[in-house]
């Protein structure tokens, strides 16, 4: 069973603040990595993807890959109340499989 | 583009009685899955199409779950007969079959079985 492991929190922080979000993922052969927010009773929305080393900056999300060390983050910048929700990390192993973390629950506080 | 659709949105069943689920991909998608998740946890995979082949069935509970997507596009998932652990929200997404295209949700059905 191919693993993605995310610290569940929950994670609060300040409005205005930075919010770091962790993933770890155990097969080397992922290729693609998605972050995706999902509001409580709402479905998983993508907000970020990455696919090679280094960091992808969009609006106020910048995602971090480490492939070397099988580590994917996610950091929001001037967190807003409207970014509370639960952040997913997701990997794409062969075959186009999709394998989920639990989900780090984050609170941003006015 | 429209979005997956799914039907319906919220089920309260009986244990022991049986419950179908719909769900239509995005246009031209050819992977579909159906994923399970119980409340405060992750998505987690129950079976994989592509068109209508099965690329992935290990986790999906075969003695009360099956599924099926017999033209490639649109899939059925359906319990029989439900336990009290089958409580949860079915999300159904799809995707392209390429390389780094993400997964797109539906807004899934939230089954309660009392």
């Amino acid at each position: 069973q191919k693993e993605v492991e995310q610290n569940s929190g929950p994670l609060s922080v300040p409005e205005g603040a930075i919010a770091s979000l962790n993933c770890t993922y155990s097969d080397r052969g992922s290729q693609s990595f998605f972050w995706y927010r999902q509001y409580s009773g709402k479905s998983p929305e993508l907000i970020m993807s990455i696919y090679s080393n280094g960091d992808k900056e969009d609006g106020r999300f910048t995602a971090q890959l480490n492939k070397a060390s099988q580590y994917v983050s996610l950091l929001i910048r001037d967190s807003q109340p409207s970014d509370s929700a639960t952040y997913l990390c997701a990997v794409n192993s062969a075959g186009n499989q999709f394998y989920f973390g639990t989900g780090t629950s984050l609170t941003v506080i006015p | 583009e429209a979005g997956v659709a799914q039907s319906p949105r919220y089920k309260i069943i009986e244990k022991r009685q049986s419950v179908a689920f719909w769900c239509n991909p995005i246009s031209g998608h050819a992977t579909l899955y159906w994923y399970q998740q119980i409340l405060g946890q992750g998505p987690k995979l129950l079976i994989q199409f592509q068109n209508n082949g099965v690329v992935d069935d290990s986790q999906l509970p075969k003695d009360r779950f099956s599924a099926e997507r017999l033209k490639g596009v649109d899939s059925t998932l359906k319990i029989q007969p439900a336990k009290l652990e089958d409580s949860a929200v079915y999300l159904c997404a799809s995707s392209l079959f390429r390389g780094n295209s993400p997964l797109h949700f539906g807004n899934g059905t939230r089954l309660t079985v009392t």
